[in-house]
């Protein structure tokens, strides 16, 4: 079965400027879920989607937005990016129980400049 | 919300000894608790979980133990092998959304 994948891996950007970055679940999977690595903060939850909803939130400001489609798929987007939005994002699936085992992506790296 | 720590930051061990890596949590509302190892370059991997309703879990060189009473609960790996040395994060989830500890930096020395 094949895992989470997410494109691009990596995404230079400059200051200002959106960027939306892809996750496909596998299969089966319909619960989404997005994280913020970095080496100062770790492991940051930022949203969660379920059948196309919004299910849970964390604590980020509006210019971070999801969403996901019918086939589970989801996006996220950074609209006016900021040197501290380089990070790591993660997308993680799990089966629709709430604490179920979640799988990771590999990440996309977004660099700031 | 949920206050997730783990310790140590960082831990070298030989080839062959155990390494144990310890986490707290303080919300007792939290009933899941996974285990993730993370390589350069890759994302997280779940190599273990252990359920509130379960004291320990096993699964051949890794175990996870879990003490509700204390909000403790930790991962332990015996038989250590170079291919272990990787970063370990623990998390708590709520039922709501997963709070991750800072990850162990876990180096196994040949």
């Amino acid at each position: 079965k094949a895992g989470v994948t997410q494109t691009p891996r990596y995404l230079i950007k400059t200051r200002g400027q959106q960027v939306t970055l892809s996750c496909s679940p596998i299969s089966g999977h319909r619960s989404v879920s997005w994280y913020q690595q970095t080496p100062g903060q770790g492991l940051q939850f930022l949203f969660e989607y379920f059948s196309e909803t919004q299910r849970n939130k964390g604590n980020f400001p509006g210019r971070f937005s999801g969403r996901q489609f019918s086939n589970s798929r989801s996006e996220m987007n950074v609209s006016t990016l900021e040197l501290g939005d380089s990070a790591l994002y993660l997308c993680a699936s799990s089966f629709p129980d709430r604490a179920g085992e979640q799988y990771f992506g590999p990440g996309t790296r977004l660099t700031v400049t | 919300g949920e206050n997730v720590e783990q310790h140590p930051s960082t831990l070298s061990v030989q080839e062959g000894d155990s390494a144990v890596i310890k986490c707290t949590y303080s919300d007792s509302a939290s009933n899941y608790f996974p285990w993730y190892k993370q390589e350069l370059g890759k994302g997280p991997q779940l190599i273990i979980d252990i359920r509130s309703n379960v004291g320990e879990k096993k699964d051949q060189r890794i175990a996870v133990t879990l003490n509700k009473t204390a909000k403790h609960f930790s991962l332990h790996i015996t038989e250590t092998q170079p291919e272990d040395s990787a970063v370990y994060f623990c998390a708590a989830n709520t039922g709501n959304q997963f709070y991750f500890g800072t990850g162990t930096s876990l180096t196994v020395i040949p």
